[in-house]
């Protein structure tokens, strides 16, 4: 079975441009989930979305968003970068039953 | 509220001598607790998880975990330290809270391995 995809792996933005990071989840998972890790902040839950619909969300600005198709593919957008946007985003999913996480490899992001 | 402490930023060990992470947790009710382990430049692998069965939990790569409710700690142990353990491992708990689970994550201790 093939574990959570995240691309790209890696990319470099200027400030004030916006990107897109995709995500599949292991087969079967409905619930995808966005984190940001940074070296001072550490693990920060960004939102998690489940069949569709977002279903809870971290503390993050209005600039960060996410949508999750029909495939339970999801991606998360952040429009008006900014320099302390670079961090490692990494998905998760798990099962409708389960409460375990899987993660991706993250999608590093580089602001510039 | 719940909340988990791992209690050590850095842990530094030589090849072949036990490894002890250590993380303690607060919950009012019997959690799920997870260990994951990141590599750099890679994401989180879950190493074990505790879901109320056995206290003692087998988890890949030689590591395992104690849950003891008395003490409120799950603190990670491997017997033999490998050089590819050198990584940051994050312990976590989990939380069903309105029908969604909810993660906490601890800051992470990582983990050096000396020749």
């Amino acid at each position: 079975k093939a574990g959570v995809t995240q691309t790209p792996r890696y990319l470099i933005k200027t400030r004030g441009q916006q990107v897109t990071l995709s995500c599949s989840p292991i087969s079967g998972h409905r619930s995808v989930s966005w984190y940001q890790q940074t070296p001072g902040q550490g693990l920060q839950f960004l939102f998690e979305y489940f069949s569709e619909t977002q279903r809870n969300k971290g503390n993050f600005p209005g600039r960060f968003s996410g949508r999750q198709f029909s495939n339970s593919r999801s991606e998360m957008n952040v429009s008006t970068l900014e320099l302390g946007d670079s961090a490692l985003y990494l998905c998760a999913s798990s099962s409708d039953t389960g409460n375990t996480i899987y993660f991706g490899e993250g999608s590093w992001l580089t602001v510039v | 509220a719940q909340s988990v402490t791992q209690l050590d930023s850095h842990v530094s060990v030589s090849e072949g001598t036990p490894v002890l992470l250590r993380c303690n947790y607060s919950s009012s009710y019997s959690p799920s607790l997870f260990w994951y382990v990141q590599h750099p430049n890679k994401g989180l692998q879950l190493l074990l998880k505790y879901t109320s069965a056995a206290t003692l939990v087998k988890g890949i790569n030689g590591f395992e975990a104690e849950f003891k409710k008395s003490e409120t700690s799950f603190h990670l142990t491997k017997p033999s330290a490998h050089m590819s353990d050198a990584a940051e491992y994050f312990c976590v708990v989990s939380l069903l809270t309105s029908g969604t689970y909810k993660y906490i994550f601890g800051t992470g201790t990582r983990l050096k391995v000396l020749a």
